[in-house]
């Protein structure tokens, strides 16, 4: 069966930290993985891509590394802004048809 | 341009009611998705349209969920009759067709409550 997982479910930090998010999938046979953030009653909005070739995305202050072979991806987010607080969604697709599977999420909470 | 559009924002509908969710997709994006999330579960995948065809529907819950999208451009998702454990946010997402590994887009969501 093909699941995502993300840890931890949640994280408070200070600003100013480096943090770094966890999703992991069972079925390393991926076609792409989709990094998304959703506010409190908004819709996802799309962080980052990364093709099953691609070892690293990178978009300002935000890098998604994946690793096949372990079934992992992370989600590093340098100098966290108070701005960043939000829940952050993996979410893995499997083939070109693009139904996406998703982790729970990881609600990160940034204190000034 | 537009995003993807959601309509209602928001339902409150009793039980054993009907209601239809509507999804305008981003202009030429021929893929279309509807998910949900229940409480405190992840979103899951409903089904996936291609054009005006229905191409995956093997996350529909049952028959009481219709979803269609005639011409190919809007879509509708259709609950009838609604039962309390339909309640969640609905999510409509669009991508481009035919071009590999483009990134989906996703409505604000509807959230349905079902009482």
């Amino acid at each position: 069966k093909q699941e995502v997982t993300q840890i931890p479910a949640a994280l408070s930090v200070p600003e100013g930290e480096n943090l770094v998010l966890n999703c992991s999938f069972t079925d390393s046979a991926i076609y792409n993985l989709q990094w998304f953030r959703q506010d409190p009653g908004k819709g996802l909005t799309s962080l980052l891509l990364i093709q099953s070739s691609q070892r690293e995305q990178t978009s300002g202050r935000l890098n998604a590394s994946l690793d096949k072979s372990s079934g992992r991806s992370t989600l590093y987010i340098a100098a966290s802004q108070p701005g960043d607080s939000a829940t952050y969604l993996c979410a893995v697709r499997y083939n070109q048809g693009g139904k996406l599977i998703f982790g729970q999420g990881t609600e990160l909470s940034v204190k000034p | 341009e537009a995003g993807v559009t959601q309509f209602p924002s928001h339902s409150v509908i009793e039980k054993g009611q009907t209601v239809t969710l509507r999804c305008d997709p981003i202009s030429g994006h021929d893929n279309l998705y509807w998910y949900r999330r229940v409480m405190g579960k992840e979103i899951k995948f409903l089904l996936h349209f291609v054009k005006e065809s229905k191409q995956d529907e093997s996350g529909m819950p049952n028959n009481r969920f219709l979803a269609e999208r005639t011409g190919g451009t809007y879509s509708t998702l259709k609950v009838q009759p609604a039962e309390l454990e339909d309640s969640g946010v609905y999510f409509c997402a669009s991508r481009l067709l035919g071009a590999v590994n483009t990134e989906a887009f996703f409505g604000q969501g509807t959230r349905l409550t079902v009482v």
